[in-house]
């Protein structure tokens, strides 16, 4: 059965930098095919893709968001690390990770509960 | 980027009653593998986006059959043949051949 969980701060100011992670079971990152994705929802809002990694440590950014995002892998932890640098009001949000594999063609098959993340001075 | 236009934004549907959302994308899905690579979630109230089809038309194992995904290059469609209450939400598109990019979003309530 695939889990996964994001975790980190609730709350952060205006540009401090975010790391969240997302901690997985059910699958490993080390798997040919495999990847683990962040997506993120302002409240009201629709989805927006930022990043993913793959099993062989491929990553992939939001162009618009590039700058500032980076996503790392720890595989014998079997967790994926985002942080995002200069964090503003318009990146309050929930923040999911998700589960991809490209050998089954399933884009976001599995998705953490989420976690919302306020930022505010 | 791609972009995922949906329509409508909004849906009030009688249950029993069928509902139509449409996605369109700014270039072809289509990719060199003959495959098209569209997929549509359901998010309902308070929980996380949920997988019903991918490709375009095949519904993942458990998802109703009264879901069906259609369309070809750059139009789809996601129909409920007939809606129940628990099928209330809000519905994504999204394109997977460039990055990844989602829909608008088409929230769908019971009348």
């Amino acid at each position: 059965q695939i889990t996964l969980k994001e975790s980190g701060p609730t709350l952060v100011k205006p540009t401090q930098t975010l790391t969240l992670t997302c901690t997985f079971s059910g699958f490993s990152l080390s798997t040919s095919g495999v990847g683990v994705g962040w997506i993120r929802q302002p409240p009201g809002k629709a989805l927006e893709w930022l990043a993913l990694i793959y099993w062989n440590d491929d990553k992939r950014y939001s162009p618009s968001l590039k700058n500032r995002v980076t996503i790392t892998k720890d595989t014998s932890k079997n967790q994926v690390v985002l942080t995002m640098t200069n964090m503003d009001p318009v990146d309050t949000a929930t923040y999911y990770c998700a589960h991809r594999n490209i050998l089954t063609l399933m884009n976001f098959d599995y998705w953490g509960q989420g976690t919302l993340v306020t930022v505010s001075s | 980027d791609i972009v995922m236009t949906q329509t409508p934004l909004s849906l009030s549907v009688t249950p029993g009653q069928p509902a139509s959302i449409s996605c369109k994308s700014s270039q072809s899905l289509l990719y060199s593998d003959g495959k098209t690579y569209l997929y549509w979630y359901l998010q309902k109230p308070g929980q996380s986006p949920q997988l019903l089809i991918y490709e375009v038309s095949n519904r993942l194992s458990g998802v109703p059959d009264r879901f069906s995904g259609s369309g070809s290059g750059t139009d789809f469609t996601l129909k409920i043949s007939r809606v129940e209450a628990e099928d209330v939400g809000v519905y994504y598109c999204m394109q997977s051949i460039e990055r990844w990019t989602f829909g608008q979003g088409t929230k769908v309530e019971i009348k």
